[in-house]
């Protein structure tokens, strides 16, 4: 079964710091999908990124880069000189091909709380 | 708006009541997912439409929970019978075609409040 670890569930940190965000999925896949949602106080999910299986590559927009291990299993976030606006609860999901058609399953979130 | 809309914003109901929650997806947009999201948790699946048909409907917890898609657009989440322990936010997506692995976009959620 599918399975998403946010081990951190709250991390405060002040204005211009730099975070990560760790998440660990479990899958017997070998072909799937990664995601990462920001959930602001308004409650609306909010698409970050999509990866597939296949595709290793780091990647970095902005502020934002993700790191993608298939040997650890971890598909970790990081916000590079944090601000007050990242303050949201931010969720990784996996989304099996073979097993799980049509489905994402979620970690728990990591609520992210930028202080000025 | 573009986006995919959800109403009521919030319901607030008494235990055994009936309620039905709307998901209105973005034009267009074939697939439609429902999920639930408790205090303090990420979303969970609930079912999964392609067109008019549930194409999974695997996650809805009990036979109180049902959802209809009648013309392809607009669904509705119906749950009969509502327990405390319904009380979440419901969460709609949708995607354009209902590809594995597409991007879901989300709607802003229905809070469901069972007293």
């Amino acid at each position: 079964a599918q399975k998403v670890t946010q081990a951190q569930t709250e991390i405060s940190v002040v204005e211009k710091e730099d975070v990560t965000l760790d998440c660990v999925y479990e899958t017997r896949d070998t072909t799937y999908y990664l995601f990462w949602y920001k959930q602001p106080p308004s409650g609306e999910l909010v698409f970050l990124i999509r990866r597939n299986s296949f595709d290793e590559q780091n990647e970095i927009s902005g502020r934002y880069s993700w790191n993608f291990q298939k040997s650890t299993s971890s598909f970790n976030f990081t916000i590079t000189a944090s601000q007050v606006v990242d303050s949201a609860v931010y969720f990784c999901a996996l989304s099996e091909v073979d097993t799980n058609a049509g489905k994402s399953t979620f970690g728990d979130g990591t609520t992210l709380t930028v202080k000025p | 708006g573009a986006g995919v809309s959800q109403t009521p914003s919030n319901k607030v109901t008494e235990k055994g009541k009936y309620v039905e929650l709307r998901c209105d997806p973005i034009s267009g947009h074939t697939a439609l997912y429902w999920y639930r999201q408790s205090l303090g948790q990420g979303p969970e699946f609930l079912i999964y439409f392609q067109g008019t048909g549930a194409a999974d409907d695997s996650g809805l917890p009990n036979d109180r929970f049902f959802a209809v898609r009648p013309e392809g657009s607009v669904s509705t989440l119906k749950i009969q019978r509502t327990e405390r322990g319904d009380s979440a936010v419901y969460l709609c997506a949708s995607t354009l075609a209902g590809e594995i692995g597409e991007t879901q976009y989300f709607g802003p959620g229905t809070r469901l409040l069972v007293l």
